[in-house]
């Protein structure tokens, strides 16, 4: 089993769609949490991170659920520019981030 | 800021030649990281650094040796390249503070014929 696994998608949805992505992670002792985006052929860039108590910013919002091991991202009212890979990254412990293979989003007028 | 610098940026090599990637950051960051991207697979570390003088192994490191001898620069070795080394290479470093994530170079294409 993957340690960090995602939907690969692509999620295709209209402008101003509501979209969400899931991601579940097999070690409980994970401490911290992040959602990159990486934009094709680009290096990955850090989103936000996933804090316990959930974590919004503008139209993005992370939350955890460390019972059930995963995390989610809500992306809302989705612009062109939302298209990307969205990675969902977890903390191995001694600072190792391991990474998900992504969950592809293509946004369409 | 420059932040993370990779050089180079693309690269073809034959089979058995070897080569350096470096990757040279200005940002003080004690922790510094090599991966690998494949499609399908994610990111795959390949060897890491806790500071200078250190590194240590990762998930992937067979056929890859590195070097930090210089707090802001991580060198990555192929000593005989193999077409499975064909990816894309992306160098990374971080503060000590795992809160904070990292920040990554923007990659080197590597073709292996």
């Amino acid at each position: 089993r993957k340690e960090v696994e995602q939907d690969p998608g692509p999620f295709n949805v209209p402008e101003g769609a509501t979209v969400a992505f899931n991601c579940t992670y097999s070690n409980s002792a994970s401490q911290s949490f992040f959602w990159y985006r990486q934009d094709c052929r680009k290096e990955p860039k850090l989103l936000m991170s996933v804090y316990s108590s959930g974590n919004e910013d503008g139209r993005f919002t992370a939350q955890l659920n460390r019972a059930s091991q995963y995390i989610s991202l809500l992306i809302r009212d989705s612009k062109l520019s939302d298209s990307a890979t969205y990675l969902c990254v977890v903390n191995s412990g001694y600072n190792k981030l391991i990474f998900g293979a992504g969950t592809r989003l293509a946004v369409h007028p | 800021n420059a932040g993370v610098t990779q050089t180079p940026k693309f690269r073809v090599l034959k089979t058995g030649q070897s080569m350096t990637l470096l990757c040279a950051q200005d940002m003080n960051h004690e922790y510094m990281y090599w991966y690998r991207q494949d499609p399908g697979m994610g990111l795959r570390l390949i060897h890491y650094s806790v500071g200078e003088g250190t590194t240590a192994k990762g998930e992937v490191p067979d056929g890859y040796n590195v070097s930090r001898l210089k707090k802001q620069n991580f060198l990555l070795g192929l000593e005989s390249a193999a077409p499975s080394q064909t990816s894309v290479y992306f160098c990374a470093s971080s503060y000590s503070d795992e809160a904070y994530g990292y920040t990554f170079g923007s990659g080197t294409r590597l073709t292996v014929v």
